[in-house]
Formats: structure tokens, sequence, C-alpha cells
């Protein structure tokens, strides 16, 4: 089955820097990989999703980037901001009837 | 998208009894989740709730510890049974709509276990 490693698990940044998280995927057949906010005390959001038929996805400040090939994908926030702060979950999934597989998450800070 | 009703949000229980966790959804949905969440750490699956037939569980996980049911496509139970401390977690009802992939979340239910 699928497994999903997901690194840092705790990263700190300046306001206005930028966020890295990246993500590796062991089935090679998944097509499709979500990523997910949780706020202190709140449900999982869905915040941006790629598929594997494109390499880059943009939305505002947030992208993601695949590689297939090396079995990766990163979550980029640029122009941090405080409201950031959260965990964030990476997933993988063959679409099908297969549940997400998640990865441990990420504990993002910024500082103002 | 989905908007889903999990109640309780939270309780706190002795150990040796069983809670009951509902979750409602206000329109038909494909696939329906039960995860937990412990403190601090990701998302793991428990099983998938098959309306109309018995729920797909995770290795791991027991139907006679989690019994789950699903009886039509807007409604699915979680019983966590014979609960002890090690059962302290963070519930999560999550939904479908349409494919498995775009996960809905219901607000989770925080248990403490005595």
């Amino acid at each position: 089955g699928e497994n999903v490693e997901q690194h840092p698990s705790t990263l700190s940044v300046q306001e206005g820097d930028s966020a890295v998280i990246k993500c590796t995927y062991s089935d090679s057949a998944s097509n499709y990989f979500p990523w997910y906010k949780q706020e202190l005390g709140k449900r999982p959001q869905l915040i941006i999703d790629i598929r594997s038929n494109v390499g880059e996805k943009k939305d505002q400040r947030i992208a993601v980037t695949l590689n297939k090939t090396a079995k990766h994908f990163s979550l980029h926030i640029t122009e941090t901001q405080p409201e950031d702060s959260a965990v964030y979950f990476c997933a993988a999934i063959y679409s099908g009837n297969t549940p997400l597989v998640f990865g441990k998450g990420t504990r993002l800070s910024v500082i103002a | 998208s989905a908007v889903i009703s999990q109640k309780p949000s939270r309780d706190i229980c002795q150990r040796g009894t069983s809670l009951t966790i509902q979750c409602q959804v206000d329109s038909q949905v494909t696939m329906m989740f039960w995860y937990r969440q412990q403190p601090g750490q990701s998302l793991t699956l428990i099983a998938t709730a098959n309306q109309g037939s018995e729920a797909t569980y995770e290795s791991g996980f027991v139907i006679d510890k989690f019994p789950i049911s699903r009886p039509n496509l807007t409604f699915s139970t979680l019983t966590v049974s014979n609960m002890s401390p090690e059962d302290s977690s963070i519930y999560l009802c999550s939904v479908a709509v349409a494919t498995n992939e775009k996960l809905f979340f219901g607000s989770g239910t925080q248990l403490s276990v005595l």
C-alpha cells in the first residue's frame, strides 16, 4: 500500500519569509496529492491539491509542485503571515475506492 | 462541499464504558470514513463506513472494538467500546462527495477516558 513521508516535522519562519514542506510517496500509481491545513483545535481543511498530469499549481501565496519521477511533492508558502501558523498534512492516493494516506504532518510557526 | 455535523464534540468517559459518535451530512455522499487523531499526531484511518454493509477496517482496528454503522448515504456512527485511557483521542468523521479524493472533515469528537 501507499506510504507517505513528510518533512520537516516542525518549521519556524519569520513573517514574510517562505516555507517549504516536502513529501515523498511510495506507490507510483498514486495520481492525486492534496494538502490539508489544520489550525489548533480545528478540523483539517483542504487548501490545495495537484494531479499527476500537472507539475505545478498555484493559488495566491501557496503552490504545490510534483515530481513524478522522484515521487515527491512539495508545498510552498510565500510571504508567510502569522495566520499561516498551523499543522499541514500532505496525502496521496490512487483515485478510485482506496482512502487517502496522510503524512505525519508539519507544524509551521510564523514568527511576527 | 458538504456540511458535516458530528456529535458529541467532547466527552469524558469511564474506563470500560462505550461511547457512540454520530456523523450527519447535509447531502448524500459516496464515501464516509472515520479517522483517529492522537495528540500531536497525524490522521489514522480507522475504517471506511460502507452503506448497507459491514465497514472496511484498517490494520490494527477491529469491529468488536470500533463497531460502525452506516444505514444510509448521509449518516454514520462509530462506537468506541470497552474504553481504556489509550483510546483518549480525537475521532473525526470525513466524507468524500463524489470521488474518494477531496475529503471534508467533521469538527471532531475529543474523547478522554479516565
